[in-house]
């Protein structure tokens, strides 16, 4: 089945600790996303990539980073500079860039700071 | 701001009934709507598009109207059911970065089906 697979479902971190959230996806897209959602609200973009060995910042890049090297994997890592880092994650991705080209979602992981 | 807008945050309907969802947007050279839905605990799922050329589109019972008069776009479902409950979003280009590939989201309807 293609798809795309966000892991682990559920991540508690201790304040001041990185924290890794994997994404594969094995649709063969070019584009990937990362989207932080908070209760009630919609979905704020954090960082994308474009394409392989390229990303870009989102609206709220700050306290995160990312990367690339692999056309299926888009990791995102929380940083202790993230102040409210506490919210579900969700990433996308899209067969490319073109503009209203539909996003596969995966299921998310819930960070829960303790 | 925020390109694309919920009218109302929370929606109840009676089990066979219709719901209509809507959305307004600000930026009248937007050229495209996806309508999302997500599930408690889920991923949004692509439900239907529209391009700026359309005024219409129907899915399986759903059928999305665009207004570029007035700059409203509206999700009707037919006949909901209990598995329609779920949170709608609407997503449209960002008006603050015109870069292609970037789309912003709504707040987010949600849809509460009574049996």
């Amino acid at each position: 089945d293609g798809g795309i697979t966000q892991s682990p479902k559920y991540l508690f971190r201790k304040e001041g600790q990185n924290v890794t959230l994997s994404c594969e996806q094995n649709l063969n897209h070019d584009a990937m996303y990362w989207y932080r959602q908070d209760p009630g609200q919609g979905l704020r973009l954090i960082y994308y990539s474009q394409i392989v060995n390229d990303f870009q910042k989102g609206d709220i890049a700050e306290g995160y980073s990312v990367s690339r090297e692999k056309k299926e994997s888009f990791p995102l890592t929380v940083t202790s500079a993230q102040k409210n880092p506490t919210a579900f994650y969700l990433c996308a991705s899209s067969i490319d860039w073109t503009a209203g080209a539909e996003a596969f979602f995966g299921q998310g992981t819930r960070l829960t700071v303790v | 701001g925020e390109s694309v807008g919920l009218h109302l945050p929370t929606l109840s309907v009676q089990e066979g009934d219709n719901s209509i969802i809507n959305c307004a947007y600000s930026n009248s050279a937007s050229d495209y709507f996806i309508w999302y839905k997500q599930e408690s605990g889920k991923g949004p799922q692509f439900i239907i598009d529209i391009r700026s050329n359309m005024d219409k589109r129907q899915g399986q019972r759903v059928t999305v109207l665009l207004n570029k008069t007035v700059k409203h776009l509206s999700l009707q479902i037919a006949a909901t059911q209990p598995g329609d409950s779920a949170v709608y979003f609407c997503a449209g280009p960002d008006t603050k970065d015109t870069n292609a590939g970037k789309s912003t989201f709504g707040d987010g309807t949600t849809l509460t089906v009574k049996p």
